[in-house]
């Protein structure tokens, strides 16, 4: 399996972006790149996946340079309910390889 | 759909006691996994099961923990018997992996136990 590293906390103030970068250096070819939030006492929640270039919907932007060692997560303007633990995870979607979580990304949202 | 339903969402019960988790997944997943969740440890994949057959179940940490699905639509976790460092948040989810989806996992609120 993919191994993944991520910081363990980031700070940030409201209204600022957020970029959370994780590395996963020995990722492989049939390989995605999956990013969860996970809010205190709920599950984690899906956010954004990609394989390659640039990824984007209504809640982040996904990064990931030609090699894919390594990807980063953007959160436009952050606010207090983004204060949350992230993950990012490496697995093939096509149900060969299950998700493994790693210690995940606590953001800390200041006022 | 309601999505991920466990139940219940605490539970607290005493060293020595049996403990049963349940979890009603998403209907047409057919995925579905168990994971434990604790400060120490993070999130640990227990087992999953694919249209209801166990495929994996390396994560389970002893004998004292089982894990059942006998239908589509129902699986519980077993711990019998409970001891306190089983003491953790509980997440069942499932999922719908095909090659032209995102394999998203979707998660139930968590069932937390503590055991004395």
């Amino acid at each position: 399996l993919a191994k993944t590293t991520q910081p363990i906390s980031m700070d940030s103030y409201e209204g600022q972006e957020v970029n959370i970068t994780c590395s996963h250096n020995n990722i492989a070819t049939n390989d995605y790149i999956t990013w969860y939030q996970q809010f205190p006492s709920q599950g984690p929640r899906f956010i954004i996946q990609g394989y390659k270039t640039k990824v984007t919907n209504e809640v982040a932007s996904l990064f990931i340079p030609a090699d894919r060692k390594s990807s980063t997560l953007s959160l436009p303007r952050v606010s207090l309910s983004d204060t949350a633990v992230y993950y990012c995870l490496v697995g093939d979607r096509l149900g060969n390889t299950p998700l493994v979580f790693g210690k995940g990304t606590r953001l800390s949202v200041i006022a | 759909d309601a999505g991920v339903i466990q139940s219940p969402r605490h539970e607290v019960t005493e060293m020595g006691q049996e403990v049963t988790l349940r979890c009603k997944p998403i209907s047409g997943h057919d995925y579905l996994f168990w994971y434990r969740q604790t400060m120490m440890r993070g999130l640990e994949l227990l087992i999953y099961f694919n249209n209801n057959v166990p495929i994996d179940d390396s994560g389970m940490p002893e004998d004292r923990f089982s894990a059942k699905m006998p239908n589509a639509s129902f699986s519980t976790l077993k711990i019998q018997p409970s001891e306190p460092r089983d003491s953790a948040v509980y997440f069942c989810a499932s999922s719908e992996w095909q090659s032209q989806n995102t394999g998203e996992l979707f998660f139930g609120e968590g069932s937390r136990l503590t055991v004395l």
